[in-house]
């Protein structure tokens, strides 16, 4: 059983194109993150929602929406893209303010 | 600003103990939480601190001091599939703060 799931896995397109990613948690946990990870292997938090509602908004260009449909799922639409958007975007649950979060698999995203 | 400090990389042998410290500087702090990260793969949850002290799961510890601001994770009989990244991340009420990762490689 995949406590957290991301689909696609690997994700390669050109500049200008609009992507998305979609994430999947069965743990029954009421928060989840989109994170973004650099070349340098850097991990940085993007947005969080908790029950369906968005808690977290780093400091993100207007080009990524996250939206949650219901607790289980969140998504992460890219606008535009850049080529300065390719990295490994993971996705995590938790109980809200746990310390302890749960990642996906991640998603590769490489912008030619 | 919002920042933590960690060895980029450290080497170590199999069977070894080696120290990962981490110091950090963020305008709110719950906890320090330790994670691993393989290649390729996605961080793993290993330890939290919540108050000072020592915290002990198998051959893993982790250690806070919160009046200095630093905590450091413990590694004890190295094994060859322990080589990884970790991360200390400070937890601000569910939002968590990640240092930049120490790579270790452990060698036979």
């Amino acid at each position: 059983d995949t406590a957290v799931s991301q689909t696609p896995k690997y994700l390669v397109t050109q500049m200008g194109n609009d992507k998305s990613i979609k994430c999947e948690q069965n743990l029954g946990h009421d928060t989840m993150y989109w994170y973004k990870q650099d070349s340098k292997k850097f991990l940085k938090i993007m947005f969080s929602y908790n029950n369906k509602e968005l808690i977290i908004n780093e400091t993100v260009p207007n080009r990524f929406s996250p939206k949650s449909p219901d607790k289980a799922h969140l998504n992460l639409h890219i606008n535009s893209l850049e080529l300065g958007d390719s990295a490994v975007y993971f996705c995590a649950s938790g109980l809200r303010g746990s310390y302890e979060q749960y990642f996906g698999p991640g998603t590769r995203l490489t912008v030619t | 600003g919002q920042s933590l400090e960690q060895p980029s990389e450290v080497t170590a042998v199999e069977g070894a103990i080696v120290q990962i410290n981490c110091t950090y500087q963020t305008s709110g702090f719950y906890g320090l939480s330790w994670y691993q990260q393989h290649d390729g793969g996605a961080p793993t949850f290993l330890s939290y601190n919540g108050l000072d002290g020592l915290e002990e799961t198998g051959r893993f510890s982790s250690f806070l001091s919160r009046s200095d601001s630093y905590g450091y994770l413990l590694l004890q009989e190295l094994q060859m599939k322990d080589s990884a990244s970790y991360f200390c991340a400070v937890n601000q009420g569910g939002k968590l703060i990640f240092g930049q990762g120490t790579e270790l490689s452990v060698k036979p």
